[in-house]
């Protein structure tokens, strides 16, 4: 089983510098999340989505875009890199339906990103 | 507002200690689900427990157990007998059931707890 599988695992980008942050599941799970893991801050959400083509923000989505065309990937978009998106983000997902069916959410190992 | 806080930064024992780690959430619905997670030093993110918020009894799995308690909005996390290898950062977190947040995790801070030998 893979469950949440992101790549890559380290990144260093220059600023104004664009990457994408890749985010794939092989569980069928509805819901996707992204998150960044600043030090002492723990984990604020970037964007989620409920379901294929359906996304939306969350606490701290600027900066960043997301896709999800598919079930099964997520990725995360850096236009123009900046200091302040140095970071770990990690990818989730989880399946949930309104009302009483709500798995918990799998990680991924994390990629851990550093603008310069 | 934090939805959920875990007032206890850091925490240090040693070895053979119990320790409880404190999360206080706030939530409106009255359907809801609470998680624990580790992040050992490797930086993964482990799965420890997930409850909705209409089974209220404790838990216990080997060492861990935890106390939820609806009137204090309080679902804290004991170690007993704590070893080198629960060093790690604890989240705990909160989903709500329905609405615009449905499914969305919000997670606290975190607690690092060391434990020395």
């Amino acid at each position: 089983n893979a469950g949440v599988t992101q790549t890559p695992k380290f990144r260093i980008l220059k600023i104004g510098q664009s990457m994408t942050l890749q985010c794939t599941q092989d569980m069928n799970h509805n819901y996707m999340y992204w998150y960044r893991q600043d030090p002492g801050m723990g984990l604020k959400l970037i964007y989620y989505s409920v379901g294929a083509g359906i996304t939306d923000k969350g606490e701290v989505p600027n900066g960043y875009n997301v896709s999800r065309s598919t079930t099964e990937d997520f990725p995360l978009r850096l236009e123009l890199a900046a200091p302040s998106q140095t970071s770990v983000y990690f990818c989730a997902s989880s399946y949930t339906k309104d009302r009483g069916v709500n798995t918990e959410a799998f990680f991924g190992q994390g990629t851990r990103l550093t603008v310069v | 507002a934090q939805k959920v806080t875990q007032a206890q930064t850091e925490i240090s024992v040693v070895e053979k200690e119990d320790v409880t780690l404190d999360c206080v959430y706030e939530t409106r619905d009255t359907t809801y689900y609470l998680f624990w997670y580790k992040q050992p030093p490797s930086g993964e993110l482990v799965f420890l427990i997930r409850r909705n918020s209409f089974d209220e009894q404790n838990e216990i799995s080997g060492r861990y157990s935890w106390n939820f308690q609806k009137s204090t909005s309080s679902f804290n996390f004991t170690i007993t007998a704590s070893q080198v290898v629960d060093s790690a950062v604890y989240f705990c977190a909160l989903s709500e059931d329905r609405g615009s947040t449905l499914g969305r995790l919000y997670f606290g801070r975190g607690t690092q707890l060391t434990v020395w030998p």
